[in-house]
């Protein structure tokens, strides 16, 4: 089964305008990481925030922010005032607290393409 | 090295070919992963090095897959007789196992293509 659900393949968003890229995941676990990840076109992949099933408080890193919803099993990125240089593939990855110290289990990825 | 090293970067062989693939983690890093990314996909795990732990190959994809490491240092991923269908960018990552927190540092990764 798929853990990491990313549903939108392609985004679109004007510069200087917020987006929000969705990611589910599913995990009978009660400690568990969850990551967001950018690959531009270059192919490198960049860490950008990251939310533990137990911190109180949204993350949050620059422009970068994860609206988590725990019961809903959501892990939302917002970028806010988008920039043309945030085009790229995001992902979102997961860690469960059975496998500690175990690899990431990612999404599929959404495309954002970010326009003048 | 400052970071994940790959080589090489670009890879062309025929298919029934063996071919190596070598990653250099980050001096310290105890853990190194495996990925592969088929062109437009996401990243599927392909096998976890832990230390002296035994690995974790519960991702790799065929007894024609197999990868070593020798202690905290570089690793080799091995496949065997390739196939059209192996063609991807394979992508190495280390970590320092400090907790759950811990992300994952990346090489630029090495594009496989087999004709």
């Amino acid at each position: 089964a798929q853990k990491i659900t990313q549903t939108q393949p392609g985004m679109f968003v004007q510069e200087k305008e917020a987006v929000t890229l969705d990611c589910t995941y599913d995990t009978s676990d009660q400690s568990y990481g969850l990551f967001w990840y950018k690959q531009p076109s270059s192919g490198e992949m960049i860490f950008l925030i990251y939310q533990g099933s137990y911190d109180e408080q949204n993350a949050t890193e620059g422009r970068y922010s994860l609206n988590f919803q725990k019961a809903r099993k959501s892990a939302n990125l917002v970028i806010s005032a988008s920039q043309l240089g945030d085009s790229a593939m995001y992902f979102c990855a997961m860690r469960e607290g059975s496998n500690s110290g175990y690899a990431l289990n990612f999404g599929k990825g959404t495309s954002l393409l970010v326009t003048p | 090295g400052a970071g994940v090293s790959q080589s090489p970067s670009n890879k062309v062989t025929e298919k029934g070919k063996d071919v190596e693939l070598r990653c250099d983690p980050i001096s310290g890093h105890t853990a190194l992963y495996w990925y592969r990314q088929r062109l437009g996909q996401g990243l599927e795990f392909l096998i976890y090095f832990q230390g002296n732990s035994a690995p974790d190959k519960s991702g790799l994809p065929s007894d024609r897959f197999s990868a070593e490491r020798t202690g905290e240092s570089v690793s080799t991923l091995t496949i065997q007789r390739t196939q059209q269908e192996d063609s991807a960018v394979y992508l190495c990552a280390s970590s320092s196992p400090r907790g759950f927190r811990e992300k994952l540092f990346f090489g630029s990764g090495t594009q496989l293509s087999v004709l």
